[in-house]
């Protein structure tokens, strides 16, 4: 089964500070990869997805998030962050190709890291 | 305004009582799915439908039923089994069945509180 472990549970930035959340996961194969952000009083939406190709994947908003193989991780990035950015973050992993049916549609995701950003 | 309506927003529950929220999606999507929300915990899956009169257990069903009769609907329900209730219940939906590279769409959620 995978996991995903997202290292920092609050992150408190300043307006025009940049942005890097860490997200690594645990799986013997290939994955998909998701962020999805919950805005305070909104549902949570994606806010940019890996599955193949470039590693650089960009995403609404300014964001993206870079996939390295190697180290299993999947960081969300933003250059220069607003007061509008403050939301909790999550990271999701689905295995690419599902053994036996039992992880079709089964999206794991971390815990979550709350980013407060101050004007 | 296409989407996924959840209802109540709150929801209490008194010590032995069943209580069921409700989701509805008018995104003509076939799966449906159930996550659990708690602090520093992330989301967790107790069930998810692929297709209408069909469903499979997520990780932490124990305590908890669905049913999927209409693909529209897929409402839980919190039985008197399940000993630690409060959390923010989403509900979400993707388009076809659930395949890896689907995007889910989540609800507003059901705060669920125990008196």
């Amino acid at each position: 089964a995978q996991s995903v472990s997202q290292h920092n549970h609050h992150v408190i930035l300043s307006e025009a500070a940049s942005l890097e959340l860490g997200c690594n996961y645990s799986y013997g194969g290939t994955v998909n990869l998701f962020w999805y952000v919950q805005y305070p009083g909104q549902h949570l939406q994606l806010l940019l997805k890996y599955f193949s190709g470039d590693p650089l994947v960009k995403g609404i908003k300014g964001f993206e998030a870079e996939f390295i193989k190697s180290k299993f991780s999947f960081n969300l990035r933003k250059p220069s962050v607003q007061w509008s950015d403050t939301a909790e973050y999550f990271c999701a992993v689905h295995p690419s190709h599902p053994a036996g049916g039992t992880s079709y549609g089964k999206l794991t995701f971390g815990q979550g890291t709350i980013l407060t950003v101050h004007p | 305004d296409g989407g996924i309506t959840q209802s109540p927003k709150y929801l209490f529950r008194k010590e032995g009582q069943n209580v069921t929220l409700s989701c509805e999606q008018n995104l003509n999507h076939d799966a449906m799915y159930w996550y659990r929300q708690d602090p520093g915990q992330g989301l967790r899956l107790i069930y998810y439908s692929q297709i209408v009169n069909d469903f499979q257990k997520g990780d932490i069903a124990e305590g908890y039923s669905v049913s999927r009769e209409k693909k529209e609907s897929f409402p839980l329900t919190v039985t008197s089994a399940q000993k630690n209730p409060t959390a923010f219940y989403l509900c979400a939906s993707s388009m076809t069945s659930g395949g890896p590279q689907e995007t889910q769409y989540f609800g507003p959620g059901t705060r669920l509180l125990v008196l």
